[in-house]
């Protein structure tokens, strides 16, 4: 696709439910990264994939959250036991490569709902 | 990590041109300034970067001091479309090359 494509674009769920994530990549790029994003604050980093590999996760808050990327291209951000605190929006982004001489492009986001 | 300071919200009539100061008084040598921003309920948009020379590009220009400690983005011509949230941000090479987003700058720009 010509952007970064992040599906559902809203998720409601129940508090104690398990959620997925998808995003779709630019093709191409190896680089994915997942952010969260709490009203009126900038986007907070969770963790970056090169390749298939998760290279940083350091940003992931506990052992509920949990991405994978098996085949180096989609990724899917899982959460565990939800709780209403994990309501955000949690936004993708990829690039050509992880060195610091690229951009990032980002995808519109999944909005989140614990109920 | 090398942290960046912004003001909170800024005004711009319609036309003008738009200034938008960042400190990073702690940059290191290697490190890049990245600018995105970020409209209403969209996701953020890469605007320009650079490492110390000044660049321009379609969307803007950046400027950065000798020093590295501070730069300015500048929207020349600003438009209504331009309102946004405007994040400067230091690329931080240790931690997977994500990005430090902080609050960044409410920028709006007013007919």
């Amino acid at each position: 696709g010509a952007g970064v494509s992040q599906t559902p674009s809203n998720k409601v769920t129940e508090k104690g439910k398990y959620v997925e994530l998808r995003c779709d990549p630019i093709s191409g790029h190896t680089a994915l990264y997942w952010y969260r994003q709490s009203l009126g604050q900038g986007p907070e980093f969770l963790i970056y994939f090169q390749g298939t590999g998760a290279a940083d996760d350091s940003g992931l808050p506990n052992d509920r959250f949990f991405a994978v990327r098996p085949e180096g291209s989609v990724s899917t951000l899982k959460i565990q036991r939800t709780e209403r605190g994990d309501s955000a929006v949690y936004l993708c982004a990829s690039s050509l490569g992880g060195t610091l001489n690229t951009e990032a492009f980002f995808g519109q986001g999944t909005r989140l709902t614990v109920v | 990590d090398a942290k960046t300071t912004q003001p909170t919200s800024m005004d711009c009539a319609e036309g003008r041109a738009a200034n938008l100061p960042c400190n990073h008084s702690t940059i290191s040598g290697n490190e890049y300034v990245y600018w995105y921003r970020q409209i209403h309920s969209q996701g953020p948009q890469y605007i320009i970067h650079g490492l110390k020379n000044n660049e321009t590009n379609e969307m803007a220009s950046l400027i950065i001091t000798e020093d590295r400690k501070s730069s300015t983005l500048i929207l020349p011509h600003a438009t209504l479309r331009d309102t946004a949230v405007y994040y400067c941000i230091v690329r931080v090479g240790n931690s997977g090359y994500a990005l430090n987003f902080g609050k960044g700058t409410s920028l709006l720009v007013t007919p």
